[in-house]
């Protein structure tokens, strides 16, 4: 079975650029979460979605961050205009709504290595 | 207080110790627990849930006090390949539909031959 897959796996870009992070769940996976990793902060939680419906965007830093889900297949993370301290490791990850609590395991993608000069 | 805080080590232990961790977190309502891997420039892999009875799979053995708001990883018998960051994950929320995760910032682990 074809994992969670992201696009691209590196990007460096000038700040002030658009960029977009690309993300493909699991087939079948109703629950997509967008995480962003550095050394300072560890593994944070941007945004996760249910269905395709933002349920909680809390961690997303600011405006210039959006994220979308067309369909269940598929998802982007925006940042708009980019700033060198955006520079991280972003995964996404989805996992499956079994009805237990609360108790299902968030399968990652590979991430994608953001470097803004 | 930091929602789940790790010792991030590291850890440097001979092939064939015994080596354990502790988690601690802030949310006495916290419902779901897991200990998840992580290798160098990887992502985070799910290594293993944490039941409130003690669960141990193969040489990992893994245990919560609810009381204390402590998860403990234990790993016996250490091989070279068990090196990586062990991040401690909760789900602080209770209410049904609750997927969110909290990551602890990880301890990291380095079996020496």
């Amino acid at each position: 079975d074809a994992g969670v897959i992201q696009s691209p796996r590196h990007e460096v870009t000038e700040m002030g650029q658009e960029v977009t992070l690309r993300c493909k769940p699991i087939s079948g996976h109703d629950y997509l979460f967008w995480y962003r990793q550095t050394m300072m902060r560890g593994l944070e939680l941007l945004i996760y979605f249910n269905n395709n419906v933002p349920i909680d965007d809390s961690g997303m830093p600011e405006d210039r961050f959006s994220a979308k889900m067309p369909n269940a297949s598929f998802s982007t993370l925006k940042i708009q205009p980019s700033e060198p301290r955006d520079s991280a490791v972003y995964f996404c990850a989805s996992s499956i709504d079994t009805g237990t609590l609360g108790n299902q395991p968030q399968h990652f993608g590979d991430g994608t290595r953001l470097s803004i000069l | 207080r930091k929602e789940v805080e790790q010792d991030p080590g590291p850890f440097n232990v001979p092939e064939g110790a015994t080596v354990a961790f502790n988690c601690t977190y802030s949310n006495s309502a916290s419902q779901s627990f897991f200990w998840y891997r992580q290798d160098c420039r990887k992502e985070p892999k799910l290594l293993m849930s944490v039941y409130s009875s003690g669960n141990e799979d193969g040489r990992f053995t893994a245990q919560l006090n609810r009381a204390s708001q402590y998860i403990s990883l234990l790993i016996r018998d250490s091989k070279l390949s068990d090196s990586a960051t062990y991040l401690c994950v909760v789900n602080p929320y209770s209410g049904a539909g609750s997927y969110q995760l909290t990551f602890g910032k990880g301890t990291k682990l380095s079996v020496i031959p």
